[in-house]
This record gives C-alpha cells, structure tokens and sequence, in this order.
C-alpha cells in the first residue's frame, strides 16, 4: 500500500527557479529515500535521509526531514529542463529495505 | 552504481498466453529483489518481495498463482505473468538490493500490453 503522500502532484516552472515538493506520512521509518523516474523508465535513487538526520545535500539537491510532523521536503534549486521528471518519495519501514512509495510529484521545467 | 538489467523493454502478447520477464544485477548479487506495478501517471506498487533460494513474499491483494515469481540465484529474478489478460497491461518494474545496502537499484521497466 502506499504509505507516503505527495504535493503538490504537478508542477511547472522555469528553467533557474527552485523546485519544492513534500512527502507526508503516517508510520515511523528507518529511513525516506527520494528518487526520480523520467518518463517510461526505471527509477534512479536521488538521497537518502536517515530517521536521525534533519538535512541533507546532494549537488542541487536539499532535502529535509521532520520525523515530529511526519513530513520530508525535497529541494531542486536552480532546476534545468533536464530535471523534468517525476519524483517519488519511498520510505523503509521494515529490515527487508521494503520501499513504500508516494504517489509522485511531476515537475516539469520549461526553458 | 550497482547495475540492473530487466528484459525486456516492451512486449506485446496476445490475451490467454504467459509472459516472462527477467530481472538482472549485472555486477553485483542481490539478496532481494522487489517486484513492482505501475500505472500510467501512478506511483509505484509493490508486488512481491523475493530472496534468493525461497519462495517469494506477495502483497496482499497479489494473486501468486497468476504473477510467478522465481529467484533462482542471486543475480537474476524472474516474473511471469500466467494467462494474461488486458487488464494485466501495465509498467512493471524490479530493483534489487545488496545486502546491508538500503538504496535500492532499479531496472529499466517492462512495458507490457496485453491485446
């Protein structure tokens, strides 16, 4: 089942602007993982953030998590039409690594 | 990064026959692969979870009879799709992961229509 929920579900911007999408969640995790699919294809791990840590960088990217509200937010700064994809957060609740995913965020990035 | 292969790419197959698709970590052994559905515009559903050597782990509301499920070594994972019917057309996906590893790795998906 899904366990994670996503918003907003669509969004659209400017190449250079930031890209901002959350992930809510109602059970406790070992870990939330963020990950991207281009259209038609597998998905690609982006950043993991453990259920100690509050932030963490990768390149552009910046995601946060707040284990008191449930809650996770990923940020794609300076976003370029290449960052066009869906983003999916997935969480780890079991030892097995069994990912639950959100229903997705689809960012597109008009040059 | 850890590399999975999933073949193949697309298939189209006639309702009534089975359909196999495969699941490959091509330079690293999987002690479990996931199996998921996905509808278009949809998230991701996990399927079945399968280890090596044993049968696999299906979620609920996942008929094992009609999704077979093998993990015959540690590198490749096989899902058929018994007497496949249209409703079965869908985005299928698998990942694998190395153990004590938590990201997972994900093949390219299987687009598979049933007509």
């Amino acid at each position: 089942s899904q366990q994670g929920e996503e918003d907003p579900q669509a969004l659209s911007i400017q190449e250079g602007e930031n890209a901002t999408m959350n992930c809510s969640y109602k059970t406790s995790i070992n870990n939330l993982q963020w990950y991207r699919q281009n259209s038609g294809r597998g998905l690609v791990h982006l950043i993991l953030i453990r259920s100690n840590e509050r932030e963490k960088h990768s390149g552009r990217l910046r995601v946060t998590l707040d284990t008191s509200k449930k809650s996770s937010s990923l940020l794609i700064t300076a976003s370029r039409a290449a960052d066009t994809a869906s983003y999916f957060c997935a969480l780890t609740t079991d030892s097995w690594g069994k990912l639950q995913f959100g229903a997705g965020t689809q960012v597109v990035v008009t040059p | 990064g850890a590399v999975v292969s999933q073949h193949p790419s697309r298939v189209i197959c006639k309702s009534g026959t089975s359909v196999k698709i495969e699941c490959r970590s091509l330079d690293f052994q999987a002690t479990t692969m996931f199996w998921y559905r996905q509808f278009p515009k949809q998230s991701l559903m996990l399927m079945a979870t399968s280890n090596e050597g044993s049968k696999a782990t299906y979620e609920q509301g996942v008929e094992k009879d009609k999704f077979l499920i093998n993990h015959a070594s540690l590198t490749l994972s096989t899902l058929t799709v018994t007497s496949a019917h249209p409703e079965d057309s869908s985005f299928y996906i698998c990942s694998a992961r190395i153990d004590r590893v938590i990201e997972a790795f994900f093949g390219q998906g299987t687009r598979l229509t049933v007509v």
